[in-house]
């Protein structure tokens, strides 16, 4: 069965931080990782594809990086808004599916 | 594209689950893929499966024997029903589009965007 691991599982932290999330892929999957961030009773929504790519309307304080296995997702200048939980996720096609990480909760300090 | 699930909100054991994703402003048969993930009380998300718009399905290991993924043109809808359910299916269950892309090694270019609001739905009697 495939895993993702997401560290930490929670981040306390202040307006203003630098946050950082690690997510550790099952195997090679180059630079197709994701990066989906999910508010409180709200359905998650794609913020970086490919790694490192940001989602259209995603303010360029969030960046990701990583290929191969080990991915980041980086918040600078942590804003209000961005209390919430963001999940990565990868794709493998033999057999076909597609796994999220646990989660990283963004908490207030 | 909008899409916005519908269901019974409650289901009772060993009964059928169906669930269905109505898409807005697009075609559910324009070419694209439709996945279906769910998400437990308090817990991850966990993909359940995937419909293609040529009729092909890729669905999650666990859940293989229960599940069905329809595409229902003339409604523009997406459905899902998943079998036999108990206690353990009670979650938000979401559609969301999948793109699909370019493959390379195991693996293949994709995401999913946009996502809907999701439906809660519990198993009990």
């Amino acid at each position: 069965d495939s895993q993702m691991t997401q560290s930490p599982s929670s981040v306390a932290a202040s307006v203003g931080d630098r946050v950082t999330i690690s997510c550790q892929a099952s195997q090679d999957i180059d630079k197709y990782l994701n990066w989906y961030q999910q508010k409180a009773g709200k359905a998650p929504s794609l913020l970086i594809y490919d790694a490192s790519h940001l989602e259209r309307g995603v303010p360029s304080r969030f960046s990701g990086s990583g290929s191969g296995t080990e991915f980041t997702l980086t918040i600078t200048n942590l804003q209000p808004e961005d209390f919430a939980t963001y999940y990565c996720q990868q794709y493998e096609s033999l057999p076909p599916r597609f796994t999220f990480g646990p989660g990283t909760k963004v908490v207030v300090k | 594209v909008q899409l916005l699930e519908s269901g019974p909100g409650v289901v009772k054991p060993s009964e059928t689950l169906s669930l269905t994703c109505n898409v807005s402003n697009d075609f559910v048969n324009a070419g694209y893929t439709w996945s279906w993930i769910r998400q437990r009380p308090g817990k991850g998300l966990e993909w359940i499966g995937n419909l293609q718009h040529d009729g092909t399905t890729d669905y999650s290991l666990a859940l293989k024997s229960r599940i069905d993924i329809l595409l229902e043109v003339s409604q523009n809808q997406v459905s899902l029903r998943l079998s036999s359910v108990t206690a353990a299916d009670t979650a938000v269950y979401y559609c969301a589009r999948a793109y699909m892309g370019y493959c390379s090694g195991k693996t293949c270019r994709n995401w999913f965007d946009p996502w809907g609001q999701g439906t809660l739905v519990i198993v009990s009697s």
